[in-house]
């Protein structure tokens, strides 16, 4: 049991683009979820906290303009990367938690590669 | 704010070694304590845990105890496979249910 997922697993695209990423929690309710960024080499960095139906929480020094972060349902949450830029390539990691003091249960990843 | 330390990598080591990778934090309150492994391809997932002072995490032939008077949680194995080859992360987590990660510590066994 569980389970999160990412989508897609990587993604490449030019400089400029808006890239999407998906969360997902198979096989519990997800009420909050987590967005990290993890450097080649270096820790998880988190990026902002999402409550399902409410606003984002981003860390200081996370442009919410651009990295927009929609938690829709209590299964999904998704990531997009708008205009994005090669600085931008990294690898997105999501979490998800069924509450607020209970596990964190972390997604495979998504490695973005901008061009 | 709270932070995490620990040893940098890589740590080599041949099979049947004995493992310690090093953990320190600095928190205010009483966090909870973590260890995270990520294999190659996957995602984090939890080794261990610890919630409070003298409390002794242990999964898969790892252990590691959390010791408030010298802020630590060491990570020891006493005898690694090359299929614990792998990067870990240690963590804490206080209020508000978010974490925070060391470095991280890639650990490479040779046969």
């Amino acid at each position: 049991g569980a389970v999160v997922s990412q989508h897609p697993s990587w993604v490449i695209c030019k400089s400029g683009t808006s890239v999407k990423i998906e969360c997902r929690s198979l096989d519990f309710q997800a009420t909050t979820m987590f967005w990290y960024r993890q450097f080649p080499k270096q820790s998880l960095m988190l990026m902002a906290t999402s409550n399902e139906g409410s606003k984002a929480t981003y860390e200081q020094g996370v442009e919410k303009d651009k990295f927009l972060i929609n938690h829709a349902s209590l299964t999904l949450s998704t990531l997009t990367v708008t205009s994005a830029h090669p600085e931008d390539s990294s690898f997105y990691i999501c979490s998800a938690s069924p509450g607020t003091a209970d596990e964190q249960y972390f997604g495979p990843g998504t490695r973005l590669t901008v061009t | 704010g709270d932070s995490v330390t620990q040893m940098e990598g890589p740590v080599t080591l041949s099979e049947e070694a004995f493992l310690t990778i090093n953990c320190t934090y600095t928190a205010t309150g009483y966090p909870s304590l973590f260890w995270y492994v990520q294999y190659p391809g996957e995602g984090l997932q939890l080794l261990l845990k610890a919630t409070k002072a003298d409390d002794k995490g242990s999964n898969k032939g790892f252990e590691a105890t959390y010791r408030k008077e010298t802020t630590s949680f060491h990570l020891e194995k006493g005898s690694v496979q090359v299929s614990d080859s792998a990067v870990y992360f240690c963590a804490l987590r206080n209020a508000g249910n978010m974490l925070t990660f060391g470095g991280g510590t890639r650990l490479m066994v040779k046969p």
